[in-house]
Order: structure tokens, then sequence, then C-alpha cells
């Protein structure tokens, strides 16, 4: 069963950094946090993961708190074409159980 | 990243047919595939665990008659939806994971519609 909680949804302005907020509460000490986006009918695409230290790839970046209780996704420029539904996800690797996401509305 | 292949992207079956999946690997070895599906506008929900060579794990809930899971090699797995009803009309979609695990990514397929008349 998915163990994180996400808002139902989110606007952000194109061009403007969009923030997604991830509460993993439960996470155990061995479980990463993973992020996954899955836009409209395709199959989910990587984002970026980490264990406890902050993240950053070409795609975005990942603050997790020092606690590992909750991390936040960051998309620092937000397109058009990042309007997909975000999701986050705890795991040790073994199972990858998907919550409801949030829904990143970018618009123009 | 690593590519993962499903085949067929849809497909529409009468209902009593029996309807086969294929998820390949493409560019890795993949210890574990996993079988997902996903209702209209809800999220993935986790259907089984698949390690090659061994029989599938199922989730709770989710029936392994019905839904058969062969993973016979390193780059194929595949599920087969016996019987199929309009009601496992759906998306299906796989993902793979290899060897090393300190990757840390788990590649998914484009994902199968599956419709039922």
């Amino acid at each position: 069963d998915a163990k994180t909680t996400q808002p139902t949804s989110m606007d952000c302005a194109e061009g403007r950094a969009a923030n997604l907020p991830c509460n993993h509460s439960t996470i155990s000490g061995n479980e990463y946090v993973y992020w996954y986006r899955q836009i409209h009918s395709q199959g989910p695409q990587y984002i970026i993961h980490g264990l406890k230290n902050n993240e950053t790839n070409e795609m975005a970046s990942l603050i997790i708190t020092e606690d590992r209780k909750s991390s936040t996704l960051i998309l620092p420029h937000a397109t058009l074409r990042d309007t997909a539904v975000y999701y986050c996800i705890s795991s040790n690797f073994n199972k990858f159980y998907f919550g409801s996401g949030t829904k990143l509305n970018v618009k123009p | 990243g690593a590519v993962v292949s499903q085949h067929p992207s849809w497909v529409i079956c009468k209902s009593g047919t029996s309807v086969k999946i294929e998820c390949r690997s493409l560019d890795f070895q993949a210890t574990t595939m996993f079988w997902y599906r996903q209702f209209p506008k809800q999220s993935l929900m986790l259907m089984a665990t698949s390690n090659e060579g061994s029989k599938a794990t199922y989730e709770q809930g989710v029936e392994k008659d019905k839904f058969l899971i062969n993973h016979a090699s390193l780059t194929l797995s595949t599920l087969t939806v016996t019987s199929a009803h309009p009601e496992d009309s759906s998306f299906y979609i796989c993902s793979a994971r290899g060897r090393s695990r300190t990757a840390g990514e788990l590649f998914f397929g484009e994902g199968s519609r599956l419709t039922v008349l």
C-alpha cells in the first residue's frame, strides 16, 4: 500500500519553479524517496530519487527533510510540457506502490 | 535511460477470450518485473511481481489464475488476461529493474490498453 500523501493538484505559472510536497512520515531507514511522473496515457517516467541527502539532476531537485518524513520535488523552470501527475514513492527497491499523486497544471 | 517496451500498445477483444501482453527490457537484463493496472483517472495499482525463473508474487486481491504472469527470461515477461470480461478493460503497465540495486531506477513500459467488448 502507498505510504505517501500528496496534494491532489497544484497550479504553476510557466517559467516559474514548481514545488511539489510529499509526506512520508512512516518511511523506514532503508527506504528511498522516488519521484515519477505520468503524462496522460503513457507509462511513468523516472525523475529523481534520494535517501537522505538532497539530490539534483537535469530534470529536478529533491529536497528531503532532516527527519526524512517529508520531501519536496522542485522543477526549477516549469514548462507546459511538465503538466502531468507526479508521484512520490517510498521504497526499499523491492516494491513500488503508487499513491494518488499530484496533478501539476502548468499554465501560460 | 534504459528502455522497456510493451506489446501490443492497445488491444480490443471479445468477452471470454484471452489476451497476452509482452514486456521486454531492450538494453538491460531485468531480474524483476512488476505489472500494474490503471483505471481511468486513478493511480497505478501493483498487481504482481515476477522474478526471472520463479513464480510471480501476486498482490492481495489479484487473481493469479485470471492474470497469468510468466518471466521466462531476463528480457521478457508476459501477462495473460484469461477469459477476459469488460471489467478487465484497463491500462496495463509493466516495469523492470536490473541487477544493480544502486541504480535506483525502475523503468516503465509505454503501457497496453485493453478493451474487452
